[in-house]
C-alpha cells in the first residue's frame, strides 16, 4: 500500500518552544491529510483536516493558534505546537486517505506517529 | 453524530485460542466500517474493510461482518498466534456531507497472546 512518513519519531522539547511535525505522502498525493493526537490507553482524536490550498478545519476544541496546520503540498502537511506546554505531550499521528482524497470507501494511510515530550 | 463503541480491554488469550473483540457503531446513513491494528512502536495499518451492509471483510484470518441490524462490526479469528499481539481499533468512516472521509475510532483494545 501507498505509504505515509512522518518526520521527527521523536522529540523532547523545553516548555514555551515550538515544535514542527512533518507528514509526508510518498508515492502519492493528497489534497486531504488528517492530524491525530492518541493519549495513552485511548484512542486517537481527530485534531484537524489538512487542506492543500486551504485552511485546515479544526475540529471542536482544538485551538488552531496552537496548533498550526500548514499544507504547503501535495505530498506535505505541518503541524505546529506553538509554546508547548507539558501537557501537550503526546503521540501526533497523521493519515492520509487513499487516492489522496476523502472519500467514505478510500482506505486510510498512516503515519508511524511522532512522539512529543515537553519538559 | 458518528461513533463507534469497542469492547475494553486489554484482552489476553493463549495462542491458538479464539478471539472475538466487540464493536457497534452509530452513524448516519451508512458508513464504511474498517479494522486498524497498531503493532508496538508502529503506525495503524489497515486489517480489513466492509462498505456495505452484510459485506464481510477478511484477511490474514480475522473476519467482520457489517451486521445492519444490530450495528455491529464484530472482528473474530479461530486461532490467534503471538504475532497477533496488537492494539485494535475499529472505525467507520462517513460515506457522505461534510464529514466525508474522516475517521471515527473506537477507544482500542490491547489483545495479548501467550505462547
Amino acid at each position: 500500500g501507498a505509504v505515509v512518513s512522518q518526520h521527527p519519531s521523536r522529540v523532547i522539547c523545553k516548555s514555551g518552544t515550538s515544535v514542527k511535525i512533518e507528514c509526508r505522502s510518498l508515492d502519492f498525493q493528497a489534497t486531504t491529510m488528517f492530524w491525530y493526537r492518541q493519549f495513552p490507553k485511548k484512542s486517537l482524536m481527530l485534531m484537524a483536516t489538512s487542506n492543500e490550498g486551504s485552511k485546515a478545519t479544526y475540529e471542536q476544541g482544538v485551538e488552531k493558534d496552537k496548533f498550526l496546520i500548514n499544507h504547503a503540498s501535495l505530498t506535505l502537511s505541518t503541524l505546529t505546537v506553538t509554546s508547548a506546554h507539558p501537557e501537550d505531550s503526546s503521540f501526533y499521528i497523521c493519515s492520509a486517505p487513499q487516492f489522496g482524497l476523502a472519500g467514505g470507501n478510500n482506505e486510510q494511510f498512516f503515519g508511524p506517529g511522532t512522539r512529543l515530550t515537553v519538559l | 453524530g458518528n461513533s463507534v463503541t469497542q469492547m475494553e480491554g486489554p484482552v489476553t488469550l493463549s495462542e491458538e485460542a479464539f478471539l472475538t473483540i466487540n464493536c457497534t457503531y452509530t452513524a448516519t446513513g451508512y458508513p464504511s466500517l474498517f479494522w486498524y491494528v497498531q503493532y508496538p512502536g508502529e503506525g495503524l495499518q489497515l486489517l480489513l474493510k466492509a462498505t456495505k451492509a452484510d459485506d464481510k471483510g477478511s484477511n490474514k484470518g480475522f473476519e467482520a461482518t457489517y451486521r445492519k441490524e444490530t450495528t455491529s462490526f464484530h472482528l473474530e479469528k479461530g486461532s490467534v498466534q503471538v504475532s497477533d499481539s496488537a492494539v485494535y481499533f475499529c472505525a467507520l468512516s462517513a460515506n457522505r456531507g461534510s464529514t466525508l472521509g474522516r475517521l471515527y475510532f473506537g477507544r482500542g483494545t490491547q489483545l495479548t497472546v501467550w505462547p
